[in-house]
C-alpha cells in the first residue's frame, strides 16, 4: 500500500531557530501533499496544500513566510518552520492523496515539535 | 466550505456497542472518511463511504445518508484498545484545481471502561 515516511518523529529546538520536516512518498508519486497542524486535544487543521513544482496554497491565517513549503519532486515535500517560537509547538502531519477525486489519503507518522 | 460536527466525548463499556455520529454540510460531496487517532500518533484509516448505506468491516461499520448529511461509525465488541479519538472527515476541492483537501471534524474522544 501507499506509504508516506515523515521525519523527524520529534524535535526540540530553541526559540528563534528553524526546523525542517520531511515527508517522502515511498512507493507512489505524491503530486499533492497536504500539511496539517494539531494542537493538544484539538483536531487536525489544514495549513497548506503543496503541488509538485508549484507554490503552496496556504489556508487563511497561516503565515507563508513562517511556514515554508517546498515540493520539488513527486516524492518529497518539506515544511520548514522558520524562527520558531513556543507557540509553534505542535504536532505536524503530512498527507498525500493517491486516489481519484479525493478517495484515498496516506498520512505520515507525524512530527512532535517542541520549541523551548 | 465544509462544516462537520461530531460529539466531543463518549464513554462506553468494554464488550458493548457504541455509535459515533457525524453530521456534515458540504458545497460538494466527495465521500466521507472515518479515522482513528491515538494520542500522539497519526490518524489511521477506518472507512470511506461514498454511497448510502452501511458498510461493515469486522468490528467496525460505517453508515452514510447523503440526503440527511449524516454518517455514523459503529464499533462492536468494544476493547480497551479502542480508546482513541475518532475523526469524521470529508474531501473538498478548495481551489477548484482538482486537489481535494481533507477537512476534519473536531473528533470524538472515546473512552472504553472495564
Amino acid at each position: 500500500g501507499a506509504v508516506v515516511s515523515q521525519h523527524p518523529s520529534w524535535v526540540i529546538c530553541k526559540s528563534g531557530t528553524s526546523v525542517k520536516i520531511e515527508c517522502r512518498s515511498l512507493d507512489f508519486q505524491a503530486t499533492t501533499m497536504f500539511w496539517y497542524r494539531q494542537f493538544p486535544k484539538q483536531s487536525l487543521m489544514l495549513m497548506a496544500t503543496s503541488n509538485e513544482g508549484s507554490k503552496a496554497t496556504y489556508e487563511q491565517g497561516v503565515e507563508k513566510d513562517k511556514f515554508l513549503i517546498n515540493h520539488a519532486s513527486l516524492t518529497l515535500s518539506t515544511l520548514t518552520v522558520t524562527s520558531a517560537h513556543p507557540e509553534d509547538s505542535s504536532f505536524y502531519i503530512c498527507s498525500a492523496s493517491h486516489g481519484a477525486g479525493g478517495s484515498g489519503y496516506t498520512f505520515g507518522s507525524g512530527t512532535r515539535l517542541t520549541v523551548v | 466550505g465544509q462544516n462537520i460536527d461530531q460529539p466531543t466525548e463518549m464513554t462506553a463499556t468494554e464488550g458493548a456497542i457504541v455509535q459515533i455520529n457525524c453530521t456534515y454540510q458540504t458545497s460538494g460531496f466527495n465521500g466521507l472518511f472515518w479515522y482513528q487517532q491515538h494520542a500522539g500518533e497519526a490518524p489511521t484509516f477506518l472507512s470511506y463511504n461514498v454511497l448510502d448505506g452501511l458498510e461493515e468491516k469486522g468490528r467496525f461499520s460505517s453508515f452514510l445518508s447523503r440526503s440527511k448529511g449524516y454518517s455514523y461509525l459503529l464499533l462492536k465488541e468494544l476493547q480497551m484498545k479502542d480508546s482513541a479519538s475518532y475523526l469524521c472527515a470529508a474531501p473538498e476541492d478548495h481551489s477548484g484545481a482538482g486537489s481535494y483537501q481533507l477537512t476534519f471534524g473536531k473528533g470524538t474522544k472515546l473512552s472504553v471502561i472495564p
